[in-house]
């Protein structure tokens, strides 16, 4: 069955410098997560879009933004990396109605040198 | 503080023992979920119990869920040394309307060949 799609999986950036990730849900999902993970830390919640509109946001630094597309699909975008922002990203989807798991894909593991 | 709670924090126990983990939620939930975690890899979901549930099973795992104490446990029995990882309960918030997974702080089970 199909999977959540997160690319890339592994991503270096510089400091300073722009990254983007992107999210693809399983087919006939309409809700996407966004967490960051910290190295030995918890996943916490960044933001959520449901029908392409953003539902709840979290905590998400002024510097990242996202979207969410027509065909469903997300972008996290991440401006002015800060070494901090080295962390696992996972995305999530959901089927909103029936209150059913969020399945995650891998993450993308982005390191800021 | 988070909205799900996992004690104890780190289990250490030898292959073939049982292992038993729980965790506690603050708001009322119409479900609980739990998952899997191996180091730096991806979130993986185990089982989603619902709220009109008091009992779970799904392979060697075992789910339990009391609203009224706003508790849940995950029991993995005969466990094998591949059931080391972090494990997270994970509940879903409502959210204006829609619905957020916020994570508890994770378990780290070692379970020694």
């Amino acid at each position: 069955a199909a999977g959540v799609i997160q690319s890339p999986r592994h991503l270096i950036k510089e400091k300073r410098e722009t990254a983007t990730l992107k999210c693809y849900p399983i087919p006939r999902h309409d809700t996407v997560y966004w967490y960051q993970q910290g190295p030995g830390q918890d996943p916490q919640f960044l933001i959520s879009f449901y029908e392409k509109m953003q539902s709840d946001k979290g905590s998400i630094p002024d510097r990242f933004s996202a979207q969410q597309f027509s065909d469903y699909h997300s972008e996290l975008n991440m401006s002015s990396l800060e070494l901090g922002d080295s962390a696992l990203y996972f995305c999530a989807s959901s089927f909103r109605q029936g209150s059913t798991e969020a399945f995650f894909g891998q993450g993308t593991r982005l390191t800021v040198v | 503080s988070q909205q799900g709670e996992e004690d104890p924090q780190a289990l250490s126990i030898q292959e073939g023992e049982n292992a038993t983990m729980n965790c506690s939620y603050k708001t009322s939930i119409n479900n609980l979920q739990w998952y899997r975690q191996n180091s730096g890899r991806g979130l993986v979901h185990l089982i989603l119990i619902r709220s009109n549930e008091r009992e779970k099973h799904s392979g060697r795992l075992r789910v339990t869920l009391d609203t009224s104490k706003k508790s849940s446990s995950l029991l993995i029995t005969a466990s094998r040394a591949a059931d080391t990882a972090s494990y997270f309960c994970a509940t879903p918030e409502d959210s204006g309307g829609y619905q957020k997974v916020t994570f508890g702080t994770g378990t780290k089970l070692q379970v020694i060949p």
